[in-house]
């Protein structure tokens, strides 16, 4: 089974340009979380979809940043335009729903730099 | 909304060496799992344990869910060890994972 995997890697780019993250969850969970560390700091929370509706966004920073999860499966998160202070490593990170293992694993992580 | 803190924040072992890592929390928790930051950035889910123990290898760790703490414990230690160890834990029902600060380990051979 394959596990949670994002692409890019990495991206390297100059401020005010726009950014797509793309997740695609481990196949049959439901549930798909956006977390980032930036500057070395804590794992913040970003949002929550479950299936394709938002269940929580409560920890996107500010409007530049748009999730979307179509169909329920893949996510993306696009940040326009960016900032300097959006650099630091975006994960992903999927979980079943609803069957008492509530158990996220996470992708390898996007790592943003923003010049 | 639920705290968690970590420690220590910095630890330097030798090579062979056993340590012992903290995670308090504040409330209670239906999901603690921890993580070993590698290297290149990479989060390793290491265990998923919400109360009781588990065993993986070198890897222990104990969750006392009553008294709010959860405890790793790595063996004989390796350079390999090395990177940022995160304890998170998700609250009843609301999902999001509240991560520690982490703790910093380093392995010198």
């Amino acid at each position: 089974e394959a596990g949670v995997t994002q692409f890019p890697s990495h991206s390297v780019i100059e401020k005010g340009q726009t950014v797509t993250l793309r997740c695609d969850p481990i196949s049959g969970h439901d549930n798909l979380y956006w977390y980032r560390r930036v500057m070395g700091k804590e794992i913040k929370f970003l949002l929550h979809f479950v299936k394709e509706s938002k269940q929580d966004e409560s920890g996107m920073p500010n409007n530049r940043f748009l999730a979307e999860r179509t169909g329920g499966t893949y996510s993306t998160l696009k940040v326009q335009p960016a900032e300097l202070e959006d650099s630091g490593v975006y994960f992903c990170a999927s979980s079943h729903l609803n069957l008492g293992n509530y158990e996220q694993y996470f992708g390898p992580g996007t790592r943003l730099t923003v010049t | 909304g639920i705290q968690v803190e970590q420690s220590p924040p910095d630890l330097i072992l030798q090579e062979g060496a056993n340590s012992t890592l903290r995670c308090n929390f504040s409330d209670s928790v239906n999901n603690l799992q921890w993580f070993h930051q590698n290297p290149w950035g990479q989060l390793i889910n290491l265990f998923y344990i919400p109360s009781g123990t588990k065993q993986n290898g070198r890897l222990s760790a104990t969750t006392v869910a009553t008294e709010r703490y959860s405890l790793l414990y790595i063996s004989s230690s390796q350079t390999t060890d090395s990177g940022v160890y995160f304890c998170a834990v998700e609250e009843w029902g609301r999902g999001k994972l509240i991560f520690g600060q982490g703790t910093e380990l380093s392995v010198k051979p």
